[in-house]
């Protein structure tokens, strides 16, 4: 069965600091792992994903992200935070051959002038 | 068209109506997907359609729900005897195919008051 588990339900980082956004998942087989950002009132939209390729992934608006097996986690990164990236994230699991995506509960980043 | 299409985009009902609520996704899409979101809740899987195979229903929080995509394309998401507790936002995502490495993209969704 497929997991995600995101740490920290609201995140408030300055504007120009680091963004660091937690994601852990549970996976039995190789995974596939999405990052979406949701801002208010929108669907969601593609931040990046890991299809098994380069473990570094980079996606728009400067995040990026890292798939590291051995901790199974897929953190999410910016190095300098900016008043538009306050929204919300999800973390997502699936995997090959199967039918669904698995989304964490999300994380609220604030932006702080 | 060019994205995930929901409507209605706001729907209010009262307590124990029926409502329908529809999606449009992406031509050329294959996998359908309806999930609900709660307030301060994530994401949480109802639904799944794949071209003309049976549909993952394993989601459905109960029988008062349902769903049909017709013709592979438009689907559309049935609650019965609305209560209070479905108030949330329903949405519908698309992907070309089930294979879980392809990206889903998501309508804007549709929001459920039931009062």
């Amino acid at each position: 069965a497929q997991s995600v588990t995101q740490l920290g339900s609201h995140v408030s980082v300055s504007e120009g600091a680091l963004v660091l956004l937690r994601c852990n998942y549970s996976s039995s087989v190789p995974p596939y792992l999405f990052w979406y950002v949701q801002y208010p009132n929108q669907g969601l939209q593609l931040l990046l994903k890991y299809t098994s390729a380069a473990t570094l992934v980079k996606g728009i608006n400067g995040f990026e992200a890292e798939f590291k097996k051995s901790e199974t986690s897929f953190h999410l990164t910016k190095p300098s935070a900016h008043m538009s990236d306050a929204a919300e994230y999800f973390c997502a699991v699936s995997v090959r051959n199967f039918n669904k995506f698995y989304f964490g509960s999300g994380t609220k980043l604030n932006v702080k002038p | 068209g060019a994205g995930v299409s929901q409507s209605p985009s706001n729907k209010v009902t009262e307590k124990g109506k029926d409502v329908e609520l529809r999606c449009d996704p992406i031509s050329g899409h294959t996998a359908l997907y309806w999930y609900r979101q709660s307030l301060g809740q994530g994401l949480e899987f109802l639904i799944y359609f794949q071209g003309n195979s049976a549909p993952d229903k394993s989601g459905l929080p109960s029988d008062r729900f349902s769903a049909e995509r017709t013709g592979g394309s438009v689907s559309t998401l049935t609650i019965q005897r609305t209560q209070q507790e479905d108030s949330a936002v329903y949405l519908c995502a698309s992907s070309l195919g089930g294979w879980g490495n392809t990206e889903a993209f998501f309508g804007q969704g549709t929001r459920l008051t039931v009062v």
